[in-house]
């Protein structure tokens, strides 16, 4: 079964700070992995994801990913937070066209991000 | 203007009551999802549809029943087996017979009274 772990549960950085947000997962073949972001009783919003290729992924808002297939990660980057960046981060990862996973993402809990000005 | 519509925002359910959460898309997507969000949890499945008139149990599908009679629609009727259903529930849409990615809707707060 696909597992997605996010080890930090809430990280606080300071204004133009770096940023790297963690995600380890477990899944059997080549996994479609996703990064989310959610501000307050909103919606899921897709920051970038990774299908194959390249291993360094450019998202929206400045974000980036890499795909380390020998560590099983995928972690979020930014080189300088705004504090509009401040919101709950969700990594995903989902099943591989054709092997009958269909569409169902497995999502980690989450890590809630501060910004301090 | 596209997008994914759900409603209400807000929701109050009495003890022993069906509830019926509303998600609406004009994505012209195949594939409808309701997810749970508890807090420290994450999302969780509760049902997909990838086609109408056929949808799927997720990973916590017990308490919950759908539908999906139209394309644009995906009804999450929370019955009164669901002993704890106070979440904030979330619909998405997607496109592709894989993981493609997911659309999602602004959500549901539902609470009980």
């Amino acid at each position: 079964a696909q597992s997605v772990t996010q080890p930090d549960i809430h990280i606080t950085v300071s204004e133009g700070a770096s940023l790297e947000l963690r995600c380890n997962y477990s899944y059997g073949a080549t996994p479609y992995l996703f990064w989310y972001v959610q501000s307050p009783g909103q919606g899921l919003q897709l920051l970038l994801k990774y299908f194959s290729g390249d291993t360094l992924v450019q998202g929206i808002k400045g974000f980036e990913a890499e795909f380390k297939r020998s560590q099983s990660s995928f972690n979020l980057r930014k080189p300088s937070v705004h504090w509009s960046d401040a919101a709950e981060y969700f990594c995903a990862v989902g099943a591989l066209r054709g092997t009958g996973g269909g569409n169902k993402l497995t999502f980690g809990t989450g890590t809630q991000l501060k910004v301090e000005l | 203007d596209g997008g994914i519509t759900q409603s209400p925002k807000y929701l109050f359910r009495k003890e022993g009551q069906n509830v019926t959460l509303s998600c609406e898309q004009n994505l012209n997507h195949d594939a409808m999802y309701w997810y749970r969000q508890d807090p420290g949890q994450g999302l969780r499945l509760i049902y997909y549809s990838q086609i109408v008139n056929d949808f799927q149990k997720g990973d916590i599908a017990e308490g919950y029943s759908v539908s999906r009679e139209k394309k644009e629609s995906f009804p999450l009727t929370v019955t009164s087996a669901q002993k704890n259903p106070t979440a904030f529930y979330l619909c998405a849409t997607g496109q592709g017979a894989g993981a493609e990615k997911l659309f999602f809707g602004s959500g549901t707060q539902l609470s009980v009274l």
